[in-house]
């Protein structure tokens, strides 16, 4: 199986900043590449696909980026409503994988 | 719109089986691939198995391949997951999604207890 590992597993930040988290497989996914945003007592919502295309609905705020074995998530200012925990998932090969995820807390 | 809707969940010995359903509206259930994540307490997500449309192909983690079987009713526009051999490790939130390799539209899922 692929594993997908995210860093930082937890990060703070404070409304308005810019926050990036980076998902590293290991082995090359190309850009099959997915990232979700979690929060407690919610589905699961997709932000992004194919590594970097935006999910209809979802804010311009964020973004993904890479291919092969290093993608990143920005999010170019945080909003309130952004503190939740991030997964990436590759869908190259299955077993399908998810990352460790990521929480971005209040600082 | 598209919803999804999972029941079936419940407290069960370890060893024991359950039927987890999910019933699906809103699209053309029988051409799209369907899949089952779960998330255990205060864990990550994994994905647990998906199938193909019209009960083609069906694909299952390693963590549950030989005890999890999934499959689909096209008539009834509902995905199964048949769950046996029960183990504490598969305590989770279920979750039904749509589609095979990423997942736009999820259930809210229902909650599986493996406890003696």
């Amino acid at each position: 199986d692929i594993q997908l590992t995210q860093s930082p597993s937890t990060l703070s930040a404070s409304v308005g900043d810019r926050v990036t988290i980076t998902c590293r497989a290991s082995q090359s996914v190309s850009s099959w590449l997915a990232w979700y945003q979690l929060k407690p007592g919610k589905a699961p919502k997709l932000l992004i696909y194919k590594a970097s295309t935006l999910e209809s609905g979802v804010p311009s705020r964020f973004s993904g980026s890479g291919s092969g074995t290093e993608f990143t998530l920005t999010i170019s200012s945080l909003q309130p409503d952004d503190f939740a925990t991030y997964y990436c998932q590759q869908y190259n090969s299955y077993s399908l994988t998810f990352g460790g995820g990521t929480k971005v807390e209040i600082k | 719109e598209v919803q999804l809707l999972e029941s079936g969940g419940g407290l069960v010995q370890p060893g024991g089986s359950l039927r987890l359903s999910c019933a699906a509206s809103g699209f053309t259930f029988s051409i799209y691939a369907m899949a089952w994540v779960r998330q255990a307490p205060g864990k990550g997500l994994e994905w647990v198995s998906g199938i193909s449309g019209s009960a083609g192909r069906t694909y299952s983690a390693d963590s549950v391949k030989g005890r999890f079987t999934i499959s689909r009713d096209d008539s009834k526009n509902t995905l199964y997951l048949q769950m046996n051999n029960l183990r504490a490790e598969d305590t989770a939130l279920y979750y039904c999604t749509k589609d095979q390799y990423y997942f736009a539209s999820w259930g809210q899922g229902t909650l599986v207890t493996v406890s003696s």
